[in-house]
C-alpha cells in the first residue's frame, strides 16, 4: 500500500519568493495535517483539514496558508519565504477526524537562502 | 498543552530491553499518551498509545503509571533499526483539531 507522498523532495528558494508544497495521503484518509520540523527540534504543528475544511492552526503567521481538495490532497503555501522558514514539512494523514494514528511522509526539505 | 519531561539521549546495547521514561505531571484526565518515533531522514512514525492502563503492539510495550504522571516506553529486544528519535506525546482528545505537540524526544543510540 502507498503511503503518504510528498512532492517535491527537496526545495531551494531565495529569500522573499513563494513555494508550494504538495501532499498525498493514504487512500481513504480524509484529514491531512502539516508540520514544520527545524533542524534539531520536533515537529511543530501547522494546519488540521478534514474534509476540505481548515479544523486546527497552529502558531504560524499568515504567510502560511494550506488547502485540501476533493480527493483529499492538501496544498501547503508559504509566501514572502524568510530564512527561518527553511526546515523540514511534514505532511500526515490520519482516516478520520480524530483517529489515533497519523501517518506521516518523508517530508519535503526547504531550504531558503 | 501539557509538557511532557524526557531524557536527551540514552544508550542500549542491540537485543537488550530498552526503557524510555517520559514525565508528565501536568497530564489531565482526558490526555491520552502517544509514542512517536523518527528514524534518520523519515517522518515520525506511530508507535503506541494509551489512557490509563498498560499497553502492548507488536512495536512496544506502553507502562502507565498509576498516577498517570509518567509512562515508560518498553523496546522488550533493542535492534540497530530501533535507533531513532523517541517522542513522548499528550494529545487532548477532546478537541476538534487532532494536533500533535511534539517535543524535543529522546535520541536512542543502539550498539552492537
Amino acid at each position: 500500500d502507498a503511503g503518504v507522498t510528498q512532492s517535491p523532495t527537496h526545495l531551494i528558494k531565495t529569500r522573499g519568493q513563494h513555494v508550494t508544497l504538495r501532499c498525498s495521503p493514504i487512500s481513504g484518509h480524509k484529514s491531512v495535517s502539516w508540520y514544520q520540523q527545524v533542524l534539531g527540534q520536533g515537529p511543530q504543528f501547522i494546519f488540521q483539514y478534514y474534509e476540505k475544511e481548515e479544523r486546527g492552526r497552529g502558531n504560524f503567521p499568515d504567510r502560511f496558508s494550506a488547502r485540501q481538495f476533493p480527493n483529499y490532497s492538501s496544498e501547503l503555501n508559504v509566501n514572502a519565504l524568510l530564512l527561518g522558514d527553511s526546515a523540514l514539512y511534514l505532511c500526515a494523514s490520519r482516516w478520520g477526524q480524530s483517529s489515533y494514528e497519523q501517518y506521516f511522509g518523508p517530508g519535503t526539505r526547504l531550504t531558503v537562502t | 498543552d501539557a509538557k511532557t519531561t524526557q531524557p536527551n539521549s540514552m544508550e542500549s546495547n542491540e537485543e537488550e530491553p530498552v526503557h524510555l521514561p517520559c514525565n508528565h505531571s501536568t497530564i489531565s484526565g482526558t490526555d491520552y499518551i502517544h509514542w512517536y518515533r523518527q528514524l534518520p531522514s523519515q517522518g515520525p512514525e506511530y508507535v503506541i498509545h494509551g489512557l490509563t492502563s498498560n499497553v502492548n503492539n507488536r512495536m512496544a510495550s506502553l507502562a502507565i503509571a498509576e498516577d498517570r504522571k509518567s509512562s515508560t516506553l518498553i523496546l522488550h529486544r533493542a535492534t540497530l533499526r530501533d535507533a531513532a528519535v523517541y517522542y513522548c506525546i499528550l494529545r487532548d482528545e477532546r478537541g476538534t483539531a487532532s494536533k500533535l505537540t511534539f517535543g524535543t524526544g529522546t535520541r536512542l543510540q543502539v550498539t552492537l
